[in-house]
């Protein structure tokens, strides 16, 4: 089994839907939870950091992280076109990160 | 999936010396490759893009002159820590992007912590 599991989709949605990106995990060492956001060819931003479990929400954007199931989402409210991007995943334990492989996120006008 | 690889893993050096760090995609082409570093307990932060033949480019804050890239081929990138001081002790990760086949999926190396005497 792999530390981080993420499904690699494409997830295509019509402008507008609530999108939900997933990742669960193996280790329960993991304390530090982020998303990234990387279009084509382009370095991964990142969209949302979180410590230990609980919701964060920015904008848009909600992260939450559940330590018990081990087992973290990103919500997109209202989603555009222009969030049409690969979302990754990635987790330490300290100062080691591990990465999802990713979820293509296709949003059609 | 494909491979990323980097080398040394762990490096330790005197203050004052350079540092070379190597990425090498290893099944796959990559055009254009990232570099990351990432401070303990703190979230990964793009370095820099590094395209093959070309200039990196260096995000805000980043000394380019200080952390020299070279691209030189399709398959290894590397990263030059010059006159390097305990404040890069780091942890330092590079990524390839795979577009062979119809895919567009990045790929992370194994990471190299560099600590500075």
């Amino acid at each position: 089994q792999k530390e981080v599991e993420q499904d690699p989709g494409p997830l295509s949605v019509p402008e507008g839907a609530i999108v939900s990106l997933n990742c669960t995990y193996s280790n329960s060492a993991f304390q530090y939870f982020m998303w990234y956001r990387q279009y084509s060819r382009k370095g991964p931003e990142l969209l949302m950091y979180t410590y230990s479990s609980g919701n964060k929400e920015d904008g848009r954007f909600t992260a939450q992280v559940d330590k018990s199931s081990k087992y973290i989402s990103l919500f997109i409210r209202d989603s555009q076109p222009s969030d049409s991007a690969t979302y990754l995943c990635a987790m330490s334990a300290d100062s080691t990160l591990t990465f999802g492989k990713g979820t293509m996120l296709l949003v059609s006008p | 999936g494909a491979v990323v690889s980097q080398h040394p893993s762990r490096v330790i050096c005197k203050s004052g010396t350079s540092v070379k760090i190597e990425c090498r995609s290893l099944d796959f082409q990559a055009t254009t490759m990232f570099w990351y570093r990432q401070f303990p307990k703190q979230s990964l932060m793009l370095m820099a893009t590094s395209n093959e033949g070309s200039k990196a480019t260096y995000e805000q804050g980043v000394e380019k002159d200080k952390f020299l890239i070279n691209h030189a081929s399709l398959t290894l990138s590397t990263l030059t820590v010059t006159s390097a001081h305990p404040e890069d002790s780091s942890f330092y990760i590079c990524s390839g992007w795979d577009v062979s086949g119809g895919a567009d999926t990045q790929y992370f190396g194994p990471g190299t912590r560099l600590t500075v005497l």
